[in-house]
C-alpha cells in the first residue's frame, strides 16, 4: 500500500448507529487531517493532528470524535449522526504541519450516508 | 462567510485549447495559494502553488497567476487534454501567528470538461 488509504469507501448508517472511519498513511508523515466535503460546498477542515496531538478542532460537533493512536493512523468515530452529516469525509497527511506550508496528500475519501 | 470562492461551477473546453479556471479570495492575509485536482472516486491531488511574493508560477502545461490587488488567482492549462477533465479546487493559507500554515481554506471547486 502506498499513499493515503481510507476505509470504508462507502458507509450507510442510521442515526443511532456508532461507526468509525479509518485512515492510514504510508508516507512517513507527522501531520494528519480530517476534512468534510458536502455537496456543492468547499472542503471544510475538521481536525488536525501533529505528532499524534490534536492541534485544531474547527468547531466540530461532539458527535464526531477523532483518534490518532500514532502518526500513521487516524480514526473518526461517529455516533448519533444527523442526515445533514452525509458527506464525503477526506483524510490527508503532510510531512510536518508545524513547519510552514506543505503539500497535503489526500486519501480517496469515505462517502457517508446517514439515514 | 466564504473566504475562497470559485464562482464558475463548471467549464467546458475543446481539446488543445486553453482552460482558464478562476478563484477569488477575500482575506488579504492569505500568503500562499494552491490548486488541487480531483478525479471521481479519488482524493484531491496537489497540482501547483504560488507564494504571494510572486505573480506567476509555471509547471509544464499549468500556470498559476496571482493578482494580489484584485485578490484573484487563475489556473491556465494549455494545451488542454481530455485527461485534464476533473474538479479543480483552489486553496489558500496564511500563518496563524505561531508559524503554522497547515490550515487550508478551499473553494467549492470547478468541474472542467475537456472535449476531444
Amino acid at each position: 500500500e502506498t499513499g493515503v488509504t481510507q476505509t470504508p469507501r462507502h458507509l450507510v448508517m442510521g442515526m443511532t448507529n456508532k461507526k468509525s472511519l479509518k485512515c492510514e498513511q504510508h508516507l512517513g508523515h507527522n501531520a494528519m487531517y480530517w476534512y468534510k466535503q458536502s455537496a456543492k460546498k468547499p472542503l471544510e477542515l475538521m481536525f488536525v493532528y501533529n505528532f499524534k496531538e490534536q492541534t485544531e478542532n474547527n468547531s466540530v460537533p461532539s458527535r464526531f470524535s477523532p483518534e490518532c493512536p500514532n502518526s500513521s493512523h487516524l480514526f473518526l468515530h461517529l455516533h448519533t449522526l444527523q442526515p445533514e452529516d452525509s458527506a464525503l469525509y477526506l483524510c490527508a497527511s503532510s510531512q510536518d504541519g508545524l513547519a510552514g506550508v506543505e503539500t497535503q496528500y489526500f486519501g480517496p475519501g469515505t462517502r457517508l450516508l446517514v439515514l | 462567510d466564504q473566504q475562497v470562492k470559485q464562482n464558475s461551477p463548471s467549464l467546458s473546453v475543446q481539446e488543445g485549447r486553453i482552460s482558464i479556471l478562476n478563484c477569488d479570495y477575500t482575506n488579504s492575509m492569505f500568503d500562499y495559494f494552491l490548486w488541487y485536482k480531483k478525479y471521481p472516486a479519488e482524493g484531491p491531488t496537489f497540482l501547483i502553488s504560488i507564494s504571494s511574493i510572486k505573480d506567476k508560477n509555471e509547471d509544464g502545461r499549468f500556470t498559476v497567476f496571482l493578482n494580489k490587488s484584485a485578490k484573484h488567482l487563475s489556473l491556465h492549462i494549455v494545451p488542454s487534454q481530455p485527461g485534464d477533465s476533473a474538479v479543480y479546487f483552489c486553496a489558500a493559507t496564511r500563518p496563524d501567528g505561531s508559524g503554522n500554515t497547515g490550515k487550508l481554506i478551499f473553494g467549492q471547486g470547478t468541474t472542467l470538461q475537456v472535449k476531444p
